[in-house]
C-alpha cells in the first residue's frame, strides 16, 4: 500500500501522560499536514510540513503539542500532559506541492489515529 | 479565506442524481474550490477541484457559475456506498484548507 500511514490506530491514555503518534506519507510527498478532528466536525488545521522545515502552527496548537518531521520523510506528533479535550481524531495528510506557503493540490489522507484521554 | 456554507445534511435513494451546493460570497480571485469526501473513522478524500464553469472527473461534477459565488457538486446516480460527509473547501496560493463541517449525505435504498 503506497497511501499515507499512521500509527497507532487508536489510542487511550490517561490524563496527564504523553502520547506519541507517526505519520508516514506519500513517499515522493515534500509537504504534510497535520488536522485534529473532533465528532461532527471538520479536520481542524494544526501545522504543516515544506520537507522538514514546520512552516506554519495554527493558534489550535499549544505549547504541549510538537511535531517533528525529521530528513523531511515520517512525522510525529507529541502531545505532552495529555487532557480529556485532546480526544479527537488526529488525521495526517500529504501533498506535493511545487513550493511557496500554503497551496492547494490535493491532499491525500491517512485513516488517523484515534485518541481517547480517560 | 472565504468562508463557506453547505446544508448539513441532505437525503437521496439510490440511483438518484444528488446535488450539493456551496455559498461562497466572498471568493477571491485566484482561488480555486475543492470537494472532498469522507467516510467514518477515514481520513476525507479527494473529489474534485475547479477554478470556474464545469469540471468533470469519474465520479462527480462541479459547476461553478459565472460569479463563483456558488459551486453544486453532481454526484450522478449515487448508490448506498456515497453515504458520507461531504466538504466544500475554498482556497488558494498562500493558505491552507479550511473544512466546515460539511454536509452528511445519506443514501436511502
Amino acid at each position: 500500500d503506497t497511501g499515507v500511514s499512521q500509527d497507532p490506530r487508536h489510542k487511550i491514555t490517561k490524563r496527564g501522560q504523553n502520547v506519541t503518534f507517526r505519520c508516514d506519507p506519500i513517499s515522493e510527498h515534500n509537504r504534510l499536514y497535520w488536522y485534529r478532528q473532533t465528532l461532527g466536525q471538520g479536520p481542524e488545521f494544526l501545522t504543516y510540513f515544506q520537507n522538514e522545515a514546520q512552516l506554519e502552527k495554527s493558534r489550535l496548537l499549544s505549547d504541549r503539542f510538537s511535531a517533528e518531521r525529521p530528513k523531511g520523510s515520517f512525522s510525529t506528533l507529541e502531545i505532552q500532559r495529555t487532557e480529556q479535550g485532546d480526544s479527537a481524531m488526529y488525521l495526517c495528510a500529504s501533498s506535493l506541492s511545487a513550493g511557496g506557503q500554503g497551496d492547494f493540490n490535493e491532499q491525500f489522507f491517512g485513516p488517523g489515529t484515534r485518541l481517547t484521554v480517560l | 479565506l472565504a468562508k463557506t456554507t453547505q446544508p448539513i445534511s441532505m437525503d437521496s435513494y439510490e440511483g438518484q442524481e444528488v446535488n450539493i451546493t456551496c455559498s461562497h460570497n466572498n471568493i477571491a480571485t485566484n482561488d480555486y474550490i475543492t470537494w472532498y469526501q469522507q467516510f467514518p473513522s477515514q481520513g476525507p478524500r479527494f473529489i474534485i477541484q475547479g477554478y470556474k464553469t464545469k469540471v468533470t472527473n469519474e465520479v462527480a461534477s462541479l459547476f461553478i457559475p459565472a460569479d463563483r459565488k456558488s459551486s453544486t457538486l453532481s454526484l450522478p446516480r449515487v448508490s448506498l456506498s456515497d453515504t458520507a460527509v461531504y466538504y466544500c473547501l475554498v482556497g488558494g496560493y498562500g493558505q491552507n484548507f479550511v473544512f466546515g463541517p460539511g454536509t452528511r449525505l445519506s443514501v436511502l435504498p
